[in-house]
């Protein structure tokens, strides 16, 4: 079954260094995102990618925060300057349509852990 | 921003027993989704409903959309080990936009 990989699975940096979160959606798929779930805590949203371009973002995603899409394979998710609330998991999600009948596929995610 | 409350919040029960969860907010939705969360895995999509009062079912789990699209409910009989896991609900608006907001969660852990 076809998944969505995402890339590392953990990841440690240092309060201000930038990081770079990568994803890889499954292959007809057409409407990305980005959510992530701080530990204990709902899974939230962060922003929604379609046409090479942003269609919605959330409030948390603020100008420390950059997707792309580089290649037509890989999503990426950019945090500049990394502060400690950043530290989260972080996961990459796609879906085909955006009909009600189309869930979103996630990807294992990536756990963030700023020092 | 709507909320998506889900209740209860944490359940410990033995194999065999039935159980609820409920997915309740103030606003409507134009569908809402469960998904069911281990640890270290992304949320995987259970179902999908779409119209106020209807009902699903994936085997031993019952999926109820509430009439006015407003709630949910998640119903397991004979919950079997392998149902542990983090249940959330997450609700689509009825307009404006194509994401999710997910629900707070509620983690179920089945003893053998």
């Amino acid at each position: 079954e076809p998944e969505v990989t995402q890339t590392p699975s953990h990841q440690v940096t240092q309060m201000g260094q930038e990081v770079i979160l990568r994803c890889v959606p499954i292959s007809n798929h057409l409407y990305f995102y980005w959510y992530r779930q701080i530990l204990g805590q709902k899974v939230e949203f962060l922003v929604s990618f379609y046409n090479n371009e942003i269609s919605e973002k959330s409030e948390i995603f603020d100008d420390q925060f950059s997707v792309e899409r580089p290649d037509g394979s890989n999503f990426t998710l950019k945090i500049r300057s990394t502060k400690l609330e950043d530290s989260a998991m972080y996961f990459c999600a796609s879906t085909k349509e955006t009909g009600p009948n189309y869930g979103y596929t996630f990807g294992s995610g990536t756990r963030l852990t700023v020092v | 921003t709507q909320l998506l409350e889900q209740s209860p919040q944490f359940l410990s029960i033995q194999e065999g027993e039935n159980l609820t969860v409920y997915c309740n907010s103030s606003s409507v939705f134009s569908s809402l989704q469960w998904y069911r969360q281990e640890p270290g895995e992304g949320p995987v999509l259970l179902v999908t409903v779409v119209t106020g009062g209807e009902v699903k079912k994936l085997k031993r789990l019952t999926f109820q959309f509430g009439d006015a699209r407003k709630d949910s409910s998640l119903h397991i009989t004979a919950a079997q080990p392998g149902d542990t896991g983090l249940y959330l609900c997450a609700g689509r608006r009825t307009s404006g936009t194509y994401k999710y907001i997910f629900g707070t969660g509620t983690r179920l852990k089945v003893l053998a």
